[in-house]
Order: structure tokens, then C-alpha cells, then sequence
């Protein structure tokens, strides 16, 4: 199995910052990787595909870079409404997989 | 718009059953690929199963093959998942999510997903 490995676990940002999350695969996905936001009680939201193309409705203060094994999820600008909990996850093989989750967290 | 809502969870003994369903409205639902993903309380995603839009290719987690039954009624527009053999730690947040297109035997990531049906698992 391909285990997701996500950095930092935590992250204590303000509104206006830039922050970046990573997300490293135990083996080669190649760019096969997503990333979702999930608020509090809500599902989960998609946000990045293929690493790096950013889903329709999405704020373009989002962006997605990296392949192979290393993977960043950008916010540009820190809203109110982006303080949530992120997971990136593969799609490279079976059993698709997860990373822990970042929360991120007002300062 | 994409709707999925999720049924059927609750409070059920250990080695019992359950049968979640999941009805799709706002697209055509026999062209899409279909997947359960599960949320323990407090833990992160843990996908679950998949199954093709013709229901001919399936895929499930190591964690509950043999227990666990994916199927879809393309003329109800619906998903289901019959869970067997129920452990504690089948506990958890049941999500059906729509997948994207790469192909049968292709994983995918998941673009919409329903709210959730909450499965507890105790005696």
C-alpha cells in the first residue's frame, strides 16, 4: 500500500498569511494526487486534482504543485473561510489512500 | 446540482448488519463511477470500496473484504453498501462520494460527496 504522509499535522496561521502544507507518497503516484478541505461536521471538498489543476469553483488562491513523491497544497492569502482541515489523498494504485490530515488553525 | 444522500446508518451489536444506501440526483448517474469512503470519530478519510458505472468492476479496502458489499441500481439512481459482520471498529461516518472517469480499473479521486450516515458499531 501507498501510505500519504502529510507535514505538518497542525498549523497556527493568521488571515492574509501564506502557508503551504506537504504531502509525501511512500513510493512513486507520479501526479495522480488530490487534495480536499473538510470543515467541522461537513464532508470533505475537492479542491486540487491531478496535483496541480484546480477544481471548478475554487479559489485561485489555491494551488497544487509537485510529483513523484512530494506534493504542496498553497493557500496565497489565508481567508477566514479556509481555516479547516486538509487531506491530500493517491490515486496512482489500490488501495487509494489518505494522508492524516493538517489542521489549520487561527493564530 | 450534484446531490448524494446517504441512508440507513445507526446503532447496530457487534457481528451484526446494515445495509447503507445512497440516492444521486443532478447527473446521470449510470456514467459514473461510485465510491464509499468512512471517517472514524475524531480520525481521518479511509476509503472504503468502488464500483464501475456498469457495477462489473469492483474494488474494496483489505479492512472489510469479505464483510462488506458494494452494489448500484442504476434505474433508482442509487449506491449501496451491505456491511456484514460489523466490528467496532467499523464505527464511523459512512460518505458515498462520485469518482472521477479514468477508466475501470483506474482509481480515482472523488469530486462530489454526499453528508454522511453515522454507523456505530456496540454492544
Amino acid at each position: 500500500d501507498i501510505q500519504m504522509t502529510q507535514s505538518p499535522s497542525t498549523l497556527s496561521a493568521s488571515v492574509g498569511d501564506r502557508v503551504t502544507i506537504t504531502c509525501r507518497a511512500s513510493q512513486s503516484i507520479s501526479s495522480w494526487l488530490a487534495w480536499y478541505q473538510q470543515k467541522p461536521g461537513k464532508a470533505p471538498k475537492l479542491l486540487i486534482y491531478k496535483a496541480s489543476s484546480l477544481e471548478s469553483g475554487v479559489p485561485s488562491r489555491f494551488s497544487g504543485s509537485g510529483s513523484g513523491t512530494e506534493f504542496t497544497l498553497t493557500i496565497s492569502s489565508l481567508q477566514p473561510d479556509d481555516f479547516a482541515t486538509y487531506y491530500c489523498q493517491q490515486y496512482n494504485s489500490y488501495p487509494i489512500t489518505f494522508g492524516q490530515g493538517t489542521r489549520l488553525e487561527i493564530k | 446540482q450534484v446531490q448524494l444522500v446517504e441512508s440507513g446508518g445507526g446503532l447496530v451489536k457487534p457481528g451484526g448488519s446494515l445495509r447503507l444506501s445512497c440516492a444521486a440526483s443532478g447527473f446521470t448517474f449510470s456514467d459514473y463511477y461510485m465510491s464509499w469512503i468512512r471517517q472514524a470519530p475524531g480520525k481521518g478519510l479511509e476509503w472504503v470500496s468502488y464500483i464501475s458505472s456498469s457495477g462489473s468492476t469492483i474494488y474494496y479496502a483489505d479492512s472489510v473484504k469479505g464483510r462488506f458489499t458494494i452494489s448500484r441500481d442504476n434505474a433508482k439512481n442509487s449506491l449501496y453498501l451491505q456491511m456484514n459482520s460489523l466490528r467496532a471498529e467499523d464505527t464511523a461516518v459512512y460518505y458515498c462520494a462520485r469518482a472521477s472517469n479514468y477508466g475501470d480499473y483506474f482509481p480515482p479521486y472523488f469530486d462530489y460527496w454526499g453528508q454522511g450516515t453515522l454507523v456505530t458499531v456496540s454492544s
